[in-house]
């Protein structure tokens, strides 16, 4: 079955510190991956897909096949970046996507 | 356009009554779908549009629940006869043509309360 597990409710860091969210999947074959943010009363937003291989708001996603995992990490958070955050998983022949429970990121001042 | 519409964006109803709800895709988008998103829980899949192919309508939670897309525009979500389990925030995007990593683009969501 597919699967997507962010393992963290609440991610809480101080500004400047290091940003991991985490995220597994679970698929057979060749997923396509995803990060959506959704910021205070904004509507849910594509930040990154793993093909792209691209660094969005300095956060970088890395797909670990073997780990089976697409983690989120930003070098240095900032207040601006609080947020909900969501990994998705595309796969197959169908477009629709397959979130996970997402993890609410406070970077504290 | 603005980006992908819906209305209404809060919905209080009465058990047992009927809701209709509304996107408005973004024009061009020939990609269409419905999510829900219950409190607590991620983006549940419900249904996916897609031109004038057969919808996928393999996330739908029973058969209370219909959606219906006139071409390649508006699209309706029916629920008959709510439960309250059916509360959720009800969220519709859109993309190009179905294909490899086309963006979705998502509404604001409907807030559907179920009392």
């Amino acid at each position: 079955a597919q699967r997507v597990t962010q393992p963290e409710k609440l991610l809480s860091v101080f500004k400047g510190a290091p940003v991991e969210l985490k995220c597994n999947y679970s698929y057979s074959g060749s997923p396509e991956l995803f990060w959506y943010v959704q910021y205070s009363r904004q509507r849910l937003q594509l930040l990154l897909r793993h093909i792209s291989r691209e660094s969005i708001k300095g956060f970088t996603a890395d797909l670990n096949k073997g780990e089976t995992s697409f983690h989120l990490k930003k070098p240095f958070a900032q207040e601006e970046d609080s947020a909900m955050y969501y990994c998705a998983l595309r796969g197959g022949a169908t477009n629709k996507l397959i979130f996970g429970t997402g993890t609410l990121l406070a970077v504290q001042p | 356009g603005a980006g992908v519409s819906q209305s209404p964006s809060n919905k209080v109803t009465e058990k047992g009554k009927d809701v209709e709800l509304r996107c408005d895709p973004i024009s061009g988008h020939t990609a269409l779908y419905w999510y829900r998103q219950r409190l607590g829980q991620g983006l549940e899949f419900l249904i996916y549009f897609q031109g004038n192919s057969a919808p996928d309508k393999s996330g739908l939670p029973s058969d209370r629940f219909s959606a219906e897309r006139t071409g390649e525009s508006v699209s309706t979500l029916t629920i008959q006869r709510t439960q309250q389990e059916d509360s959720a925030v009800y969220l519709c995007a859109s993309s190009l043509t179905s294909g490899r990593s086309y963006e979705q683009y998502f509404g604001p969501g409907t807030r559907l309360t179920v009392t």
